[in-house]
């Protein structure tokens, strides 16, 4: 199974300031076909469902503000928020869809310092 | 919008039978373009894919849960359904159902919509 590896189990940015969130996987998510990084993130709130944020490891999801952003290479992904909200704070995942099983890292709880 | 909704027992005794159903409305089941899914996250730990349908029947599961799950769909009802053999308190965990698209006809399996979640509790 692919093992996903979320580096920070908390951090804490004062609002307004930029928030990176990161994901390594533990083998490459880059499809050499498809040339696509077959990685998710998403945003869990306490009481809520997860939300879908970003696909295809850069690709944000219709709706989502265009503070929260992607980026990554074949096993080391980030989630960036420019300028961290009060509504930010929750719990982020990445996930990957590479390879059955599809599995998710174990989450970063993200705070307002 | 769509919406889904889990439903079943907060409440499995060991080496029984877990059984969810999760309801979809604002859409349809019978969509060609998207594949429907559970998804849990026990207490304290990582989210964990169980498995997914498509809506003539054709199932992805996990592995690891292969030998105890079954995954039904009733489109007339659209609803879709899992079932787990022989719970154990490893099973406790709050149970989501989920979707996932098809992109050029290949299953992605990205969770753009999910329900609130369910919490199963295991215990005699």
């Amino acid at each position: 199974d692919i093992v996903m590896t979320q580096s920070q189990d908390s951090l804490a940015v004062s609002l307004g300031e930029k928030a990176t969130v990161n994901c390594r996987s533990s083998q490459s998510l880059l499809n050499s076909s498809d040339k696509k990084r077959y990685l998710a993130w998403y945003q869990h709130k306490a009481g809520q469902p997860p939300k879908l944020l970003i696909y295809w490891a850069v690709t944000r999801k219709p709706g989502v503000p265009d503070r929260f952003s992607g980026a990554g290479s074949g096993t080391d992904f980030t989630l960036t928020i420019s300028s961290l909200q009060a509504e930010d704070v929750a719990v982020y995942y990445c996930q990957q869809y590479s390879s059955t099983p599809y599995t998710f890292g174990q989450g970063t709880r993200l705070e307002i310092k | 919008q769509l919406q889904l909704r889990e439903s079943g027992p907060g409440l499995v005794k060991p080496s029984e039978t877990l059984s969810l159903m999760c309801t979809v409305s604002a859409g349809s089941l019978r969509s060609d373009s998207h594949y429907w899914a559970w998804i849990r996250q026990p207490p304290g730990k990582r989210l964990e894919w169980i498995g997914s349908i498509y809506h003539t029947g054709r199932t992805f599961n996990n592995p690891s849960l292969q030998s105890r799950m079954t995954l039904s769909v009733d489109t007339s009802k659209n609803q879709f359904s899992l079932r787990l053999r022989s719970v154990t308190a490893a099973d406790a965990a709050v149970y989501y159902c989920a979707r996932h698209p098809l992109e050029e006809l290949l299953e992605t399996f990205y969770f753009d919509s999910w329900g609130q979640g369910t919490l199963v509790t295991v215990s005699s």
